[in-house]
């Protein structure tokens, strides 16, 4: 098993603005997966991170919008840039190791955009 | 691209009951199915995961099926108690791509 420590755990942002949100493993992995859940929404995938490599983002997400940073193989980071009230969900960090195994997230972070 | 469904979107029954969440998936080309747990504030907790060569999976008072050929999947939950009340959700990890793909969650309460 895999324990996953995420924060912040919610914050209020101004229009405008970007979050940074902190994903740290207690064990080195070799890919992290940050996901969106948006209000009354299933979670989407928004990219996959490998260190040393540039993130892999899904349809409809850009790296503008959401740069992933992966130093290392047990920590990685999700900035919501230039925020919109539309960015206001909940972002979460995911792991399985190895892969098509069980999967273990953190404890999200609530993103409200005023 | 994988579609899952899960029925009913909530769900209140007393406690003591037995009950039945529903996932279904479009695409049976599958690795495996999860069943989360999510609680306010406090991410998904992995209740049971299914390989696609498995048909079920059991712990504690949670029972999951899986009938990749119908892209079934159900989570039995006995002798519900109020502690259970929280969002379940299903996901699916598809042979295609890195995401696991969710449901949109069947919120339960149990009441005492």
């Amino acid at each position: 098993s895999a324990v996953i420590s995420q924060k912040p755990s919610r914050d209020i942002c101004q229009r405008g603005t970007s979050l940074t949100i902190q994903c740290q493993v207690d064990s080195q992995v070799t890919m992290m997966f940050w996901y969106r859940q948006q209000p009354g929404q299933s979670l989407t995938l928004i990219a996959t991170a490998n260190q040393g490599s540039e993130a892999t983002y899904e349809s409809g997400f850009v790296i503008d919008k959401f740069p992933i940073s992966r130093p290392n193989l047990t920590f990685s980071t999700l900035t919501v840039s230039n925020m919109s009230p539309e960015d206001s969900s909940i972002y979460l960090c995911s792991v399985e190791e190895p892969r098509n195994t069980e999967a273990f997230f953190g404890q999200g972070t609530r993103l409200t955009v005023v | 691209k994988q579609e899952v469904t899960q029925i009913p979107a909530a769900l209140s029954v007393p406690e003591g009951e037995n009950l039945v969440l529903n996932c279904s998936f479009t695409d049976s080309a599958i690795y495996n199915l999860q069943w989360f747990r999510q609680d306010p504030g406090k991410g998904l907790t992995s209740l049971l995961l299914i390989q696609s060569s498995q048909r079920e999976q059991t712990s504690g008072r949670l029972n999951a099926s899986l009938d990749k050929s119908s892209g079934r999947s159900t989570l039995y939950i006995a002798a519900s108690q109020p502690g259970d009340s929280a969002t379940y959700l299903c996901a699916v990890a598809s042979n295609s791509g890195y995401a696991l793909n969710f449901g949109k969650g069947t919120s339960l309460l149990v009441t005492p």
